[in-house]
């Protein structure tokens, strides 16, 4: 089973719309949460953390589900700027990050 | 701003070669780490490091070697590139109390 897998895409939606990134993983003890965005041909930039509580960053929201071991990423409003792969990824308790492959979104005028 | 710098964004490299890519951050963190970037693969890490002199293997060390002599620097060296090589190389650094990692700008190998 793979440690972190998400959707690969591409989600294709219109400015304006809301879009959902799912992600699931396999290490119950995991300790923290994130999603990185990035753009083609770039590095990986942290977007923001997930915490079990949920957190808000004005149009992104990020939901973890400790007991389902599911971490979601709400965008709202999209914009043209937004369009990236998003990458779900984990701390299982190391130095070290697990990565997921990504989702694709693109934004469409 | 962390800024972590890569000494190269492009490079162009024969088989058989010794390859030296290095990466410096600026903002004392422990842990440095060094991925490779394929289509369909993801990310997958190379080594890491979490303290001056201290290796690590990650997921592919194979055919690959690094050095880390002082804390704000990493290299990863290949010892006689192969083709199989080619790929986006990207160093990133972090805190051991931050648990998240910064990413240089990543380079880009081409092993002909």
């Amino acid at each position: 089973r793979k440690e972190v897998e998400q959707d690969p895409g591409p989600f294709n939606v219109p400015e304006g719309a809301t879009v959902a990134f799912n992600c699931t993983y396999s290490n119950s003890a995991s300790q923290s949460f994130f999603w990185y965005r990035q753009d083609c041909r770039k590095e990986p930039k942290l977007l923001m953390s997930v915490y079990s509580s949920g957190n808000e960053d004005g149009r992104f929201t990020a939901q973890l589900n400790r007991a389902s071991q599911y971490i979601s990423l709400l965008i709202r409003d999209s914009k043209l700027s937004d369009s990236a792969t998003y990458l779900c990824v984990v701390n299982p308790g190391s130095y070290q990050l697990t990565f997921g492959k990504g989702t694709k979104l693109s934004v469409i005028p | 701003d962390v800024k972590v710098t890569q000494s190269s964004r492009y490079l162009v490299k024969r088989t058989g070669e010794k390859v030296f890519l290095e990466c410096v951050q600026d903002m004392d963190h422990e842990n440095m780490f060094w991925y490779r970037q394929d289509p369909g693969l993801g990310l997958r890490l190379i080594y890491f490091s979490y303290d001056v002199k201290m290796k690590e293997k990650g997921d592919i060390p194979e055919g690959y070697s690094v050095s880390r002599e002082k804390k704000e620097r990493f290299s990863l060296i290949l010892e006689s590139a192969s083709t199989n090589q080619t790929s986006m190389y990207l160093c990133a650094s972090g805190s051991r109390a931050e648990e998240t990692q910064y990413f240089g700008p990543g380079t880009r190998l081409l092993v002909l």
